[in-house]
């Protein structure tokens, strides 16, 4: 079975422009979730998306933005790129239930660099 | 706010070694942690998930330990190879969210042959 995938793999964009991200999650998942993570520290929570509505969000500006799609794949849009924002940017995909058991299963990343 | 932090920061052993990577959190009341493993450059792998209702969780080798009460857990490694080599980030949701993931910094961890 295939796990988490992600595209692009890397990409490089220049300050001010916009970036899309896509995720597509492990058959049968419902929930994704998408975590940023800039070198030497873990990762941070940015949003959660379940049956196509946003379940959580963490402390990022409203810069970023994303979305679930029926097939329960999903995209990450930043806009207004800062050089902050380059990071190694994370999908997980978990079945999306609210028990104690449910595992996050993270995709290998895409590393946005911002020039 | 849940705070993880996770000591060491780098380990290095030789290979064969048994070891043990420490990692607490300031908020107890959590629905499980996780335990991941990140090569360089790469994404997380899931190790193991231990639920609030358990104290340990084994897979082969790797013995994941958690004590609420004093917000910490522990990742045991028994005898370490080569391939061990890459760094292990805990996890701990929110309290009241079991998908909102706080990670550490994690633990460098190299194994010499």
């Amino acid at each position: 079975d295939a796990g988490v995938t992600q595209s692009p793999t890397h990409l490089i964009k220049t300050r001010g422009q916009h970036v899309t991200l896509r995720c597509s999650p492990i058959s049968g998942h419902k929930s994704v979730s998408w975590y940023q993570q800039v070198l030497g520290q873990g990762p941070q929570f940015i949003f959660q998306y379940y049956e196509k509505e946003e379940r959580g969000r963490g402390n990022f500006p409203d810069r970023f933005s994303a979305r679930q799609f029926p097939n329960y794949s999903s995209e990450l849009n930043v806009n207004a790129l800062l050089l902050g924002d380059s990071a190694l940017y994370l999908c997980a995909s978990s079945l999306g239930g609210r028990g104690s058991t449910d595992t996050q299963y993270f995709g290998p990343g895409t590393r946005l660099t911002v020039l | 706010k849940q705070e993880v932090t996770q000591i060491p920061a780098a380990l290095s052993v030789p290979e064969g070694e048994n070891l043990v990577l420490n990692c607490s959190f300031t908020d107890s009341a959590i629905y499980n942690l996780q335990w991941f493993r990140q090569d360089p450059g790469k994404g997380l792998t899931s190790l193991l998930l231990i639920q609030s209702s358990q104290r340990e969780q084994t897979s082969g080798r790797l013995n994941a330990s958690l004590d609420k009460s004093s917000g910490r857990s522990t990742l045991y490694i028994a005898a370490s190879q080569p391939g061990d080599s890459a760094t292990y980030l805990c996890a701990a949701p929110v309290p009241g969210s079991n998908y909102k993931l706080t990670f550490g910094k994690g633990t460098l961890l190299t194994v010499n042959p």
